[in-house]
């Protein structure tokens, strides 16, 4: 199976900052069809979890443009700028390229 | 409007089954994959299968095939997980998620399920 490693655990943040949370994985997210299949969600307190981006860098309908997706390879970070209180919660990252699935252990984003 | 609507909290005796559903509306429920996915108590996200509606083709990963059972009801627009001889390490809370091109778009509210005698 593909690990998924995620850093940091925890985030502390201050409202209006900047964060980067990186993504790693054991082995080239690149599909056959040339895809890199890597996405990006967030699961506030007590709700399922919601699509940021998709496919590496694409935001999802509706994602404010202060969430950044970028990488390559085995390598993949999510900027947040502008950390709003709305953004507080666990960010996980999900491979779709392998079989099986597999999600990173997520990130907590915290209040400082 | 995309929406995945999950059955209620279940509770079940070790040993036993339960079965809980998930009701797509908004979208044609064939054109997409299913999938569904377990979070145990304050644990992350572990992807445990998916089913074609249209088909009625199903994957699992290698930790859940003797566990789960995905169907799908295309009259009803409906997709199910049963889950087999319950454990405490069943406890936990089952979503369902459309998936799209490789990405989970949509999720339902999820559905917990608590393993008890």
């Amino acid at each position: 199976d593909v690990l998924m490693t995620q850093t940091p655990v925890s985030l502390p943040v201050s409202l209006g900052g900047q964060v980067s949370i990186s993504c790693r994985s054991s082995q080239s997210l690149v599909h056959s069809d040339g895809n890199t299949y890597l996405h990006w969600y967030l699961q506030k307190p007590g709700q399922s979890p919601q699509l940021l981006i998709y496919r590496v860098s694409n935001r999802f309908s509706g994602v404010p443009d202060r969430f950044s997706g970028s990488g390559s390879g085995t390598d993949f970070t999510l900027k947040i700028s502008r950390v709003e209180p709305e953004d507080l919660g666990v960010y996980y990252c999900l491979q779709s390229t392998h079989f099986p699935l597999t999600f990173g252990s997520g990130t907590k984003l915290e209040i400082k | 409007e995309v929406q995945l609507q999950q059955s209620g909290p279940e509770v079940g005796r070790p040993g036993s089954s339960v079965k809980i559903s998930c009701k797509a509306s908004g979208y044609t429920f064939t054109d997409y994959v299913m999938n569904w996915v377990k979070q145990s108590p304050g644990q992350g996200l572990e992807w445990i299968g998916w089913i074609d509606p249209e088909y009625g083709s199903t994957d699992y990963a290698e930790k859940f095939k003797k566990k789960a059972t995905l169907t799908a009801d295309t009259s009803s627009n409906t997709a199910y997980i049963q889950l087999s001889s319950l454990t405490s390490e069943d406890t936990a809370t089952y979503f369902c998620a459309r998936c799209r091109r490789g990405d989970f778009d949509y999720w339902g509210q999820g559905v917990m399920v608590t393993v008890s005698s």
